[in-house]
């Protein structure tokens, strides 16, 4: 069966540290990946998805960035920290089913 | 663009109570429209979708949804709501740009009271 691993589950970083979010996904191949920001508890805001290796495509201009080394990976990250990158960080991947399988999700707290 | 609606913010009801959740949609063609759950601090649970077929979808831990083409919507139902459903519920519509994303409404609180 299809499983998707996100970590890590909470993290606190200073301002302008780096970051780097991974997400993994198993029992599939050439999925549609995607990451979601989600602030406030409430809507989610799509960040990138990607459709195959080294194809990313970016929704919102912001001070992240993603990859996608290989085909089951997605990786979310920064350079530089800034407060307003705080949320909740959510990856998926899409099935033929059309619709989301979620990761569990990183808490993300930016001090 | 797609796009969904969720008009209220918060849905309380009692428990042993019918729930009803909100959802209207904004397509061109035909919708394939999705329900999520979200308990605090986690993932996104697939509930139910609807694709083609029947309007009353069923899906799980008791929820159903229906489909209504005239009115655009597509509510969540439960006959009698526990305590354990009260969470944050997302509908969603597949987006027309294809690979596969969706677009979510901004999700509605359900709250059952004991």
């Amino acid at each position: 069966s299809q499983t998707i691993h996100q970590w890590p589950a909470t993290l606190v970083q200073p301002v302008g540290s780096p970051l780097s979010l991974e997400c993994t996904v198993e029992g599939t191949s050439n999925p549609n990946l995607y990451w979601y920001r989600q602030a406030a508890g409430r809507g989610l805001q799509l960040l990138f998805y990607s459709v195959g290796i080294g194809q990313i495509s970016s929704e919102v201009p912001q001070n992240l960035s993603a990859s996608r080394p290989q085909d089951r990976q997605f990786i979310l990250s920064s350079k530089k920290l800034l407060l307003s990158d705080s949320g909740f960080y959510l990856c998926a991947w899409s099935s033929s089913n059309y619709g989301y399988t979620f990761g569990s999700g990183t808490r993300l707290t930016v001090v | 663009a797609q796009s969904v609606a969720q008009p209220e913010d918060q849905v309380n009801v009692a428990e042993g109570n019918p729930l009803t959740v909100k959802c209207t949609y904004s397509v061109s063609g035909n919708p394939y429209l999705f329900w999520y759950v979200q308990y605090p601090n986690r993932g996104l649970q697939f509930l139910l979708k609807y694709i083609t077929g029947d309007n009353l979808v069923k899906g799980s831990y008791g929820f159903e949804a229906e489909f209504n083409k005239s009115q655009t919507s597509f509510h969540l139902k439960k006959p009698s709501a526990l305590v354990s459903d009260s969470a944050l519920y997302f509908c969603a519509v597949r987006d027309k740009g294809g690979n596969n994303r969706l677009a979510f409404g901004k999700g509605n609180q359900v709250v059952v009271i004991p």
